[in-house]
């Protein structure tokens, strides 16, 4: 079967760095994306990686290893926003987006 | 751009009535558009996928008598559901892809409706 996996939770500090894990087995792969929902909104796309390599975005990077069916997001210089759930999703052979959980992502002072 | 308007934002229905959720691409059109479900600290679960001019293609597990889909134009989609329970109640999120459907097409997502039926 397919599946996606990501921490359930993590907490962080403001101002700091945090990674969150994907790792993921699926049919096929063409590609991968990351979203940031807030709690009761709709999901906004972050990133997309297809091919190996470090993705950078601002303050959002995303990595990606397809040999080892694994991506991260890393957020720098944290703030009080970015307290979200993150979404991971792979895109498989058939075209189909298969998600994952979601971490969600807690932000301290 | 890229924008997508989903409309109610949230609605409560009795047990047995039918409530239907717009969804509109405000500046693209969408070919295909997909219905999503999220109940509370779950992920995204498809529940169909609505094409323009014809039957909408529904996920396995997924009562298409019961979640009526309607993609009448470019950029409209509607979802009805009809006769709808208590188990309804959830999160329900629209999105649509702007592009040709290459595979790096992100999907921009309509602000959700939270349904709660009584």
């Amino acid at each position: 079967g397919q599946n996606i996996d990501q921490p359930t939770e993590m907490t962080a500090t403001e101002g700091a760095i945090v990674q969150i894990n994907c790792t993921y087995q699926t049919s096929g792969f063409n590609g991968l994306f990351w979203y940031q929902q807030h709690a009761g909104e709709a999901p906004t796309f972050l990133s997309y990686n297809v091919l190996d390599g470090l993705e950078e975005k601002g303050r959002f990077s995303s990595f990606l290893s397809r040999s080892k069916g694994y991506s991260y997001l890393l957020l720098k210089e944290l703030q009080m926003k970015d307290s979200a759930s993150y979404l991971c999703a792979v895109r498989d052979s058939n075209y189909q987006l298969i998600w994952g959980a979601g971490t969600k992502l807690i932000i301290k002072p | 751009g890229a924008v997508v308007s989903q409309h109610p934002s949230w609605v409560i229905c009795k047990s047995g009535t039918s409530v239907k959720i717009e969804c509109r691409s405000l500046d693209f059109q969408a070919t295909t558009m997909f219905w999503y479900r999220q109940f509370p600290k779950q992920s995204l679960m498809l529940m169909a996928t609505s094409n323009e001019g014809s039957k909408a293609t529904y996920e396995q597990g997924v009562e298409k008598d019961k979640f009526l889909i309607n993609h009448a134009s470019l950029t409209l989609s509607t979802l009805t559901v009809t006769s709808a329970h208590p188990e309804d109640s959830s999160f329900y999120i629209c999105s649509a892809e702007q592009g040709t459907g290459s595979y790096n097409s992100p999907l921009h997502f309509g602000n959700g409706t939270r349904l709660t039926v009584t």
